[in-house]
């Protein structure tokens, strides 16, 4: 079946400007969960939803970062003002449930450069 | 809090020899544990888990873990490497007793199997 899918692939922005990163998870995965890997470093968590709503956000490094998904499948990062500091490939992972340690699939992620 | 160390870089191996991936793990809990691997421009891939149970876990493509609650320590292995294999692996650790599904990433080793 399909995977997870997120658009774009690639984001080049100014720096101060908006963009919206867009995660479509795998069909019936109620937790979907958002990470952000640097150069050369490991996926750091960002926010996990379970359904529509945001159970843990305690990752995003500040408010201009902020995600959403209201109808509890496709899920938008959005970053706001936009600093260099925020290029990296922004990974978004699903799992059936969050519990029961079931493993989490992930996109193929977003790499956003900010020029 | 939680944290995963992965103390080599790189690892290089020759075709058909064994080949190990070390990882460490801190966690206040019970650890979950999870191996994926990610090729060049491509997603993570989910190799295998332990969550409870058998110390040995065996995954996709030959590979398998041990896990050493006294060492902390969860391991990959395969008995015969492929130059196929040759990508970056992360480990990754979540508290099996908190409410957090977030997982913990150490900061990846770069396999190189020789032909």
């Amino acid at each position: 079946g399909a995977g997870v899918s997120q658009t774009p692939s690639n984001k080049v922005t100014e720096k101060g400007k908006y963009v919206e990163l867009r995660c479509d998870p795998i069909s019936g995965h109620t937790a979907l969960y958002w990470y952000r890997q640097s150069l050369g470093q490991g996926p750091e968590f960002l926010i996990y939803f379970q359904g529509t709503g945001a159970a843990d956000d305690s990752g995003l490094p500040n408010d201009r970062f902020f995600a959403v998904r209201p109808e509890g499948s496709v899920s938008t990062l959005k970053i706001q003002r936009t600093e260099r500091g925020d290029s990296a490939v922004y990974l978004c992972a699903s799992s059936l449930t969050p519990a029961s340690g079931n493993e989490q699939f992930f996109g193929p992620g977003t790499r956003l450069t900010v020029l | 809090a939680q944290s995963v160390a992965q103390p080599e870089d790189q690892v290089n191996v020759a075709e058909g020899n064994p080949l190990t991936v070390k990882c460490t793990y801190s966690v206040s809990g019970n650890p979950y544990l999870f191996w994926y691997v990610q090729y060049p421009n491509r997603g993570l891939q989910f190799l295998l888990k332990y969550i409870t149970g058998d110390n040995l876990v065996k995954g996709s493509y030959g590979f398998e873990a041990e896990f050493n609650k006294s060492q902390t320590s969860f391991h990959l292995k395969k008995p015969s490497a492929l130059v196929s294999d040759s990508a970056l692996y992360f480990c990754a650790v979540r508290d099996g007793g908190a409410g957090s599904y977030q997982l913990t990433f150490g900061k990846g080793t770069k396999l190189s199997v020789i032909p």
